[in-house]
């Protein structure tokens, strides 16, 4: 069964450097988004893309944050200049269609020292 | 601002018991709704989706909406031990661009 795949499990990082969270959405997918999740609190979403463009982006996700498809397969988001506040776990997730069921990758926990 | 509340719990069950577990959401524009399970320390896996009024059943899972009184209910029958996890209710609101909002989540303890 095709599935969304994420890389690093996890990013241990210093405060202020960048880092790039890596996907792979489910191949015939055209809707991604990227969510995080701080220790026990909600699951947030951060921002979606369709068809090579940002469709929405919420508050959090400010100059810092930035999303790319490089190619045909990944989905990335980075975060230029890391805070404390970012540790958090980060999801990726696709969808096929709008307002579609969203499937999520396994995520990445980013830990800023 | 639309909301999504998931005000009770944590809910403790025994084996063989019917787990319900409910949701409301605070704008009627909303689409679609989703019940994900989320295991400590693991990513939100899909349980259910529902569309439209009524009830959906899939295996031991019901879901349930009303959009009437804007709540969403998920039925767990014949809980099992293996179904002790946070369980999250997520909308989809028209317009939105299909982004999930999601309750902050009820969890569930299945005992033995």
């Amino acid at each position: 069964e095709p599935e969304v795949t994420q890389t690093p499990s996890h990013q241990v990082t210093q405060m202020g450097q960048e880092v790039i969270l890596r996907c792979v959405p489910i191949s015939n997918h055209l809707y991604f988004y990227w969510y995080r999740q701080i220790l026990g609190q909600k699951v947030e979403f951060l921002v979606s893309f369709y068809n090579n463009e940002i469709s929405e982006k919420s508050e959090i996700f400010d100059d810092q944050f930035s999303v790319e498809r490089p190619d045909g397969s990944n989905f990335t988001l980075k975060i230029r200049s890391t805070k404390l506040e970012d540790s958090a776990m980060y999801f990726c997730a696709s969808s096929q269609e709008y307002a579609d069921t969203q499937y999520f990758g396994p995520g990445t926990r980013l830990t800023v020292l | 601002q639309k909301e999504v509340e998931q005000n009770s719990g944590p809910l403790s069950v025994p084996e063989g018991a019917i787990a319900s577990l409910n949701c409301t959401y605070s704008d009627r524009g909303s689409q679609s709704f989703f019940w994900y399970r989320q295991y400590s320390g693991k990513s939100p896996e899909l349980i259910m989706s529902i569309y439209s009024n009524g009830d959906k059943e899939d295996g031991r899972f019901t879901a349930q909406l009303n959009k009437a009184s804007q709540y969403v209910s998920l039925l767990i029958r014949d809980s099992q031990p293996s179904d002790s996890a946070t369980y999250l209710c997520a909308g989809a609101y028209t317009g939105a661009n299909s982004k999930l909002t999601f309750g902050k989540g009820i969890t569930l303890s299945v005992r033995p």
